[in-house]
């Protein structure tokens, strides 16, 4: 499969637990995303990967939140001190740069803190 | 930052009627609109996307229009089939730096 994965595709965990999600991109795209999406809603952005530089992280984004690119290909997403409120559905995509935005989805993370 | 409304929030056709979903954007710099389907527990997926320096794009039954000076796009699905029934979401961007997503149509083919 050449698509975005996720892993863990579900994660349950109890309040005040962290908890880390990766993603593996599309091998040749450089640019990665993180989205949250809730019931109903259409996907937040939380942050953006340009190879390894975080070029954009969300005012609305807790400190409790932190995501990596290290190597330039797949990304991790951590939540320390999960709360209730984290549960959610944890989307990746990647994309090209340069005029070539076309994003593609991974299957998501389901996280529900107990 | 940019502001992304979408209407209507649900919408129910006859199979083989046009459906339409309009999106409204705030940011004049945002030069890069997409429209993903999800279905149920999926994950999104493009279905068209459209430029600022194109008014109009068309693949099969999908078109969607683009209104830079009112900072407007609609997508339009013709002829209706069971199978498009989903959420449908818009998104604007500045060249992929950041993308804002409408809350999405729940749209009911009804065969």
């Amino acid at each position: 499969d050449t698509g975005v994965s996720q892993d863990p595709r579900h994660k349950i965990t109890k309040r005040g637990q962290n908890v880390t999600f990766r993603c593996d991109p599309i091998s040749e795209h450089n640019r990665l995303y993180w989205y949250r999406q809730t019931l109903g809603q259409g996907p937040e952005f939380l942050t953006y990967f340009q190879n390894e530089a975080q070029l954009e992280k969300s005012r609305l984004l807790s400190d409790r939140f932190s995501a990596e690119r290290p190597k330039g290909s797949f990304s991790t997403l951590e939540i320390q001190r999960t709360e209730q409120g984290d549960s959610a559905m944890y989307l990746c995509a990647s994309s090209l740069s340069g005029g070539r935005e076309t994003q593609y989805f991974g299957p998501g993370t389901r996280l529900l803190v107990l | 930052g940019e502001n992304v409304e979408q209407h209507p929030s649900t919408l129910s056709v006859q199979e083989g009627d046009s459906a339409v979903i309009k999106c409204t954007y705030s940011d004049s710099a945002s030069n890069y609109f997409p429209w993903y389907k999800q279905e149920l527990g999926k994950r999104p997926q493009l279905i068209i996307d459209i430029r600022s320096n194109v008014g109009e794009k068309k693949d099969q039954r999908i078109a969607v229009t683009l209104n830079k000076t009112a900072k407007h796009f609609s997508l339009h699905i013709t002829e209706t089939q069971p199978e498009d029934s989903a959420v449908y979401f818009c998104a604007a961007s500045t060249n992929g730096n950041q993308f804002y997503f409408g809350t999405g149509t729940s749209l009911t083919v009804i065969p």
